[in-house]
């Protein structure tokens, strides 16, 4: 069964950058047909997209976060590692890391997430 | 881009059907068949329940039910029970190669 696992530094100090890993096992990040990506809940909040990226390097951002997120994928260790510099406030939030087929509007699973603070 | 517009909440008596409305615009919603939604329960990470507009994955209960109407997308869920009581998010492709998600809808069951 496939698993996502998130793990990263649960508190970032404003403008630092937010580095955070998505282990995957139990299945092959390097499918032709899936996207691995991020989104992320602000506390009490609804659902934003960040990203994506397939395991040939393709990547895909929100255009709101362009500027601020790198989106990267290492096929040796099953990992895919989201980057989002010059952090706020505003950037606090549970960060999901999930699975995309591609040509669907499928993402499934998702990790269990990982609360991340922006405060100094 | 603008999120996804859901009521803030709905609610429904154990056996009833609800329905939460998802609406978009022509560059979301409307533009393309690629509407999902999910279940999320507090402290959970959510879980999909359709995509592609009316699919469900394999083990979701054919008591959940998608559907579009131009550019508003619909949830249904039929025979409430009080494990459906949740938070409710609708998301859509958008025209940028992105995805945008509505603000999400609180499912009582009275």
């Amino acid at each position: 069964q496939l698993q996502l696992q998130e793990s990263g530094p649960g508190l970032v100090k404003p403008s630092e950058t937010l580095s955070l890993t998505c282990t995957v096992s139990g299945g092959s990040i390097s499918s032709s047909d899936y996207y691995w990506g991020w989104i992320r809940q602000p506390p009490g909040m609804g659902l934003e997209w960040i990203g994506y990226i397939h395991y040939s390097g393709t990547t895909y951002y929100n255009p709101s976060l362009k500027s601020r997120v790198t989106i990267s994928v290492d096929t040796s260790k099953n990992q895919v590692s989201l980057n989002l510099s010059s952090v706020t406030a505003a950037d606090t939030a549970v960060y999901y890391c999930t699975r995309h087929r591609g040509d669907s509007s499928w993402f499934d699973p998702w990790g269990q997430g990982t609360l991340v603070t922006v405060s100094s | 881009h603008s999120a996804l517009t859901q009521p803030a909440s709905v609610s429904g008596s154990p056996g009833q059907s609800i329905t939460i409305s998802c609406t978009g615009t022509s560059s979301d919603v409307g533009g393309y068949n690629y509407v999902s939604w999910f279940q999320q329960y507090p402290g959970k990470a959510p879980k999909l329940i359709i995509y592609d507009v009316s699919n469900r994955p394999s083990g979701v209960s054919n008591r959940f039910s998608g559907t579009k109407s131009g550019n508003t997308a619909s949830l249904t869920i039929s025979g409430l029970q009080a494990e459906d009581e949740a938070e409710y998010y609708c998301s859509s492709y958008i025209s940028s190669a992105s995805w945008v998600f509505g603000g999400g809808t609180k499912l009582t069951v009275l």
